[in-house]
C-alpha cells in the first residue's frame, strides 16, 4: 500500500548534537511538508518543497534544513541551532493536479518524537 | 495571513451523545481549502474531509457531518451518536489554492482533544 514512511519512530538528540528525520513516500506525490507539533498546540511548518531540487522556508524554518534530492524523500536536520528541538514532527505529502478528486488532501506520516537528553 | 481559530480545547462527552466541534477561519483568499484531520494517540493525522470555498454544501459521511457557512467563516464539525472510539484530537485546517488547483501548505488550529466516555 502506499504511505509516508517516517523513521526513526523515537530519537534522542543530545545537546550540540544534529540529527536527521527521513520521510519517504510512494505515493508518487510532488510535493511534501514538514510539521512541527508541540504538546497543546497545533503544527506549524518548518519547510516544503513542490518539486525535486527545490524547497521553501516555512514559519519556523531556524534551526532546520532540508534536502529534496529524489522525488520520493525529504529528509530534515534538526541541526544545534535549534534551542528547543523536543517536540513531535510530522511529514507529509500531497499530489498536484488532482484537487477534483473527492478524497483530496495531506497525507501524514506516523510522526518523529524527538527528545533532547 | 491565514488563521484557524479551534476555540473548544478539550471536550468530554458520554458516548451516544451527539457533539459539534467549532472551527473559525481567516483569510484574504477568495479561494481556499478547508479541512479536518483526526489525530488518535498513535500520533498519526487522519484525512476527514476537504471542502472548497465555493463549494458550501453540507456533507454528511455515517455519522460525521460538517456545516459550511462562508458568511461566518465557519466549518463546524458534528459527530453523532459518539463512540469511544471518537475519542481523539481533531484539527481544522486551511489552506490557499495554487494557480494548479493544488492545495497550498496548510495552516492548522490548535486541535480540540475529545474525550467520549463510555
Amino acid at each position: 500500500d502506499g504511505g509516508i514512511t517516517q523513521s526513526p519512530k523515537y530519537l534522542f538528540r543530545k545537546e550540540g548534537q544534529n540529527v536527521t528525520l527521513s520521510c519517504e513516500q510512494n505515493l508518487n506525490h510532488d510535493a511534501m511538508y514538514w510539521y512541527r507539533q508541540d504538546p497543546g498546540q497545533g503544527l506549524r511548518l518548518i519547510y516544503y518543497s513542490q518539486i525535486v531540487n527545490d524547497f521553501q522556508k516555512g514559519d519556523i524554518a531556524e534551526g532546520y534544513s532540508v534536502s529534496r534530492e529524489k522525488k520520493e524523500s525529504f529528509p530534515l536536520t534538526v541541526t544545534s541551532a535549534q534551542k528547543n528541538p523536543t517536540a513531535f514532527y510530522l511529514c507529509a505529502s500531497i499530489p498536484t493536479g488532482t484537487p477534483s478528486r473527492p478524497n483530496y488532501g495531506y497525507t501524514f506520516g506516523s510522526g518523529t518524537r524527538l527528545t533532547v537528553v | 495571513a491565514q488563521k484557524v481559530t479551534q476555540a473548544q480545547t478539550e471536550i468530554s462527552v458520554v458516548e451516544k451523545e451527539d457533539v459539534t466541534l467549532d472551527c473559525v477561519y481567516e483569510t484574504r483568499d477568495t479561494t481556499y481549502y478547508l479541512f479536518w484531520y483526526k489525530q488518535p494517540p498513535s500520533g498519526e493525522l487522519v484525512f476527514l474531509i476537504r471542502r472548497n470555498s465555493f463549494d458550501e454544501q453540507n456533507e454528511i459521511s455515517g455519522r460525521y457531518s460538517w456545516n459550511f457557512q462562508k458568511s461566518t467563516s465557519s466549518f463546524n464539525f458534528t459527530i453523532t451518536a459518539s463512540q469511544v472510539v471518537d475519542s481523539a484530537v481533531y484539527f481544522c485546517a486551511l489552506s490557499g489554492v495554487l494557480s494548479s488547483g493544488s492545495a497550498r501548505q496548510l495552516t492548522f488550529g490548535s486541535g480540540t482533544q475529545l474525550t467520549v466516555l463510555p
